[in-house]
């Protein structure tokens, strides 16, 4: 069963916008990642944090973590049309590899 | 820079067929995964392969089986055929098991 959950399951807005999106989880994890997926595309990687960090950023994305909670959310900056897309959560129990996966958040960016 | 490659990119087969499904990891990569994703919903892990040896086994159903070769290429394999396996079959590869992995742009099968 998947133990990270998403909210919101959707996101609409406009752009220029932030655009913010959490993830929660069950277990101990050794790190968390964000991917994204275009429509009926693969998924990409975004960014990785792992479970030692608290903040990390790559360009407009600053993702933060709190282990005590048990979620992370992705923060999104001055949105553009192209980053409408699904955004995935995946963490790896620290028990072993398998990358467990959120239910993801459709994000929609209205021009 | 080389990606996942997976082929075909499309597959269209009648309930109770086979199909296979090919993925060539990315060059120096030693993890191969497989993922079935339906429409709407998030990726659901099948099967994983570390240094050609299964890793790691999801919710692969018992008419799927899957292995990697000598050359890390991987096949996934499905048998007897149903309506609810359409769906898009991606592969991935990753250097370190828990790090990132990379996607390649997915098998869509549809069983008619």
């Amino acid at each position: 069963s998947q133990q990270g959950e998403e909210d919101p399951q959707a996101l609409s807005i406009q752009e220029g916008e932030n655009a913010t999106m959490n993830c929660s989880y069950k277990t101990s994890i050794n790190n968390l990642q964000w991917y994204r997926q275009n429509s009926g595309r693969g998924l990409v990687h975004l960014i990785l944090i792992r479970s030692n960090e608290r903040e990390k950023h790559s360009g407009r994305l600053r993702v933060t973590l709190d282990t005590s909670k048990k979620s992370s959310s992705l923060l999104i900056t001055a949105s553009r049309a192209a980053d409408t897309a699904s955004y995935f959560c995946a963490t790896d129990a620290h028990s072993n590899y398998q990358l467990i996966w959120g239910a993801g958040t459709k994000l929609i960016i209205k021009p | 820079a080389a990606g996942v490659i997976q082929s075909p990119r499309h597959l269209i087969k009648e309930k109770r067929e086979t199909a296979t499904l090919k993925c060539y990891p990315i060059p120096r990569h030693d993890t191969v995964y497989w993922y079935q994703q339906g429409p709407g919903q998030d990726p659901q892990f099948l099967i994983s392969f570390y240094e050609k040896m299964q890793s790691d086994k999801g919710s692969i159903p018992d008419r799927f089986s899957a292995q990697q070769f000598s050359d890390y290429h991987s096949e996934l394999n499905m048998s007897s055929l149903e309506l609810g396996d359409s769906a898009l079959y991606f592969c991935a590869s990753s250097y370190d098991r828990a790090g990132e992995l990379f996607f390649g742009e997915g098998s869509r099968l549809t069983v008619l």
